[in-house]
C-alpha cells in the first residue's frame, strides 16, 4: 500500500492564481482530512469528509474549496492565492473518526505565493 | 479552542527523562499524540480515550486525566531518534469539537548523544 499520497511536493504561485493540490489514499479510509502548518506551528484543519459526498469546514476554511467524488480522492482547491496561504499543506486519512484511530498523514505540499 | 503544551522546548542526553504536558479547557473526549521530525508529515505515537483506553506506542507511554483535561506524555531512557517536535491533538465531545482534532503549539524534543 502506497498508504496517503499528495502531489505536487513544491509549487510556486503567484498572487491570484489558483491550483489544486491532491490527495489520494489506498486504504480504504472513510475519513479524510486537510491540514495547513505554518512555520513553528501546529496543524489546523482546513476541511474534512466523513465519506464520498460529504464534506465539512474546519478551523480555518476561508480561501479554499474541496470536493470528495471518491472515496480514494481528497483535492484542496486553491482560488485567488495570497501570501497568507504560503505554508505546508498535509492530507490525512482515518478509517472513521478520530475518536480511537489514529490519522495516516501524507508526506506534504510546500507551497509559496508570491 | 487550541491545547497549551508545556514546555515548548525540552534538551535531554540519551537515556534521560522527559515529560510534555497537554491542556485544554475544554472536556476531553480523546487525546492523540504525534510526532513530527523537520521536514516530515506526523506519525502517529498514541492515543488516549475518555475512559482510559488507549493505542499506541510499545516504548511511549502517557496518560490522560479527565477531570482536569490534561495529558501528559512519557519519554523514558530517550534515545537520539526520539528527537522532534512533539504534537498533542484534542477531540470535544460535542458540537464543532466532536469527531477533529485540534492540536496544539508543539513541544521541540532535542535529545544530544
Amino acid at each position: 500500500n502506497a498508504g496517503v499520497t499528495q502531489t505536487p511536493k513544491f509549487r510556486i504561485l503567484k498572487i491570484g492564481q489558483s491550483m489544486t493540490l491532491q490527495c489520494a489514499q489506498d486504504m480504504n479510509h472513510n475519513y479524510m482530512y486537510w491540514y495547513r502548518q505554518d512555520p513553528g506551528m501546529g496543524l489546523k484543519l482546513i476541511y474534512y469528509s466523513v465519506g464520498a459526498g460529504i464534506t465539512d469546514k474546519g478551523e480555518v476554511p476561508n480561501g479554499y474549496n474541496v470536493s470528495r467524488s471518491t472515496t480514494e480522492d481528497f483535492p484542496l482547491r486553491l482560488e485567488l492565492a495570497a501570501p497568507s496561504q504560503t505554508s505546508v499543506y498535509f492530507c490525512a486519512s482515518s478509517i472513521q473518526g478520530v475518536g480511537g484511530n489514529e490519522q495516516f498523514f501524507g508526506p506534504g505540499t510546500r507551497l509559496t505565493v508570491l | 479552542q487550541q491545547p497549551v503544551q508545556s514546555p515548548q522546548a525540552v534538551i535531554l542526553r540519551e537515556g534521560e527523562d522527559a515529560v510534555i504536558n497537554c491542556s485544554s479547557s475544554k472536556a476531553l473526549y480523546s487525546v492523540h499524540w504525534y510526532r513530527q521530525k523537520h521536514g516530515e508529515a506526523p506519525v502517529f505515537l498514541m492515543i488516549l480515550l475518555k475512559g482510559g483506553e488507549q493505542k499506541g506506542h510499545e516504548k511511549i507511554s502517557a496518560s490522560f486525566n479527565e477531570k482536569k483535561q490534561q495529558s501528559s506524555l512519557y519519554l523514558t531512557a530517550s534515545q537520539l531518534s526520539y528527537s522532534g517536535t512533539y504534537f498533542c491533538g484534542t477531540e470535544g465531545f460535542s458540537g464543532t469539537s466532536y469527531g477533529k482534532l485540534t492540536f496544539g503549539q508543539g513541544t521541540i524534543l532535542t535529545v544530544h548523544p
